[in-house]
């Protein structure tokens, strides 16, 4: 079946914009993740939502990150008035519960460049 | 503050013999430890697994070890594989669902 599916693949964007990143978990997983992993380092965790909630909300660095999932299935983490420091890739997983005993699947991520 | 640590950035090793990551660990909350692989362009895919009950785990040519007193966990590739050439994660987590990650081990097999 289709794993998890992040869009677009590569974003490049000027300081100060405003930026959508898409992902599409896995068919009837109903716990979603959102990770930022930069360049030499491993991702770290940001939210977490189990159905369309967010559960842990924990990781976020500020207010000028903000993520969604309204209908329990597609998620867009969304940043606001972006800075070069907010360049990494963006990683999607989703899991069949929210336990860290279940495994969870990663999309291939979110490139995003904040020239 | 990291509270996985991968300390070694890359391991090389010969196609056909054993390949070693070590990862350790300062929470000693954490009860269940993932190791995830990753090849260039693509996201992080599930390897194998240990619970905090268990000290081995094999699936395999990988074999997981955990030493709870050490907080230290290692995961072994007998015989490595060309294949196998890519970033290890090791990660981390108490009894949820946020995973604590290390910063990966780059292994390249030589042929």
């Amino acid at each position: 079946g289709a794993g998890v599916s992040q869009t677009p693949s590569n974003k490049v964007t000027e300081k100060g914009k405003y930026v959508e990143l898409r992902c599409d978990p896995i068919s009837g997983h109903t716990a979603l993740y959102w990770y930022r992993q930069s360049l030499g380092q491993g991702p770290e965790f940001l939210i977490y939502f189990q159905g369309t909630g967010a559960a842990d909300d924990s990781g976020l660095p500020n207010d000028r990150f903000f993520a969604v999932r309204p209908e329990g299935s597609v998620s867009t983490l969304k940043i606001q008035r972006t800075e070069r420091g907010d360049s990494a890739v963006y990683l999607c997983a989703s899991s069949l519960r929210e336990t860290g005993r279940n495994e969870q699947f990663f999309g291939p991520g979110t490139r995003l460049t904040v020239l | 503050d990291q509270q996985v640590k991968q300390n070694s950035p890359s391991l090389s090793v010969q196609e056909g013999r054993i390949s070693i990551l070590n990862c350790d660990y300062t929470n000693s909350m954490f009860d269940y430890f993932l190791w995830y692989k990753k090849y260039p362009a693509e996201g992080p895919t599930f390897l194998i697994s240990i619970s905090s009950i268990k000290d081995k785990n094999e699936d395999g040519r990988f074999t997981v070890f955990l030493n709870k007193s050490a907080k230290h966990l290692s995961l072994h590739i007998v015989p490595s594989q060309p294949g196998d050439s890519a970033v290890y994660f090791c990660a981390a987590s108490v009894s949820d669902y946020k995973l604590s990650f290390g910063a990966g081990t780059t292994v390249t097999v030589r042929a």
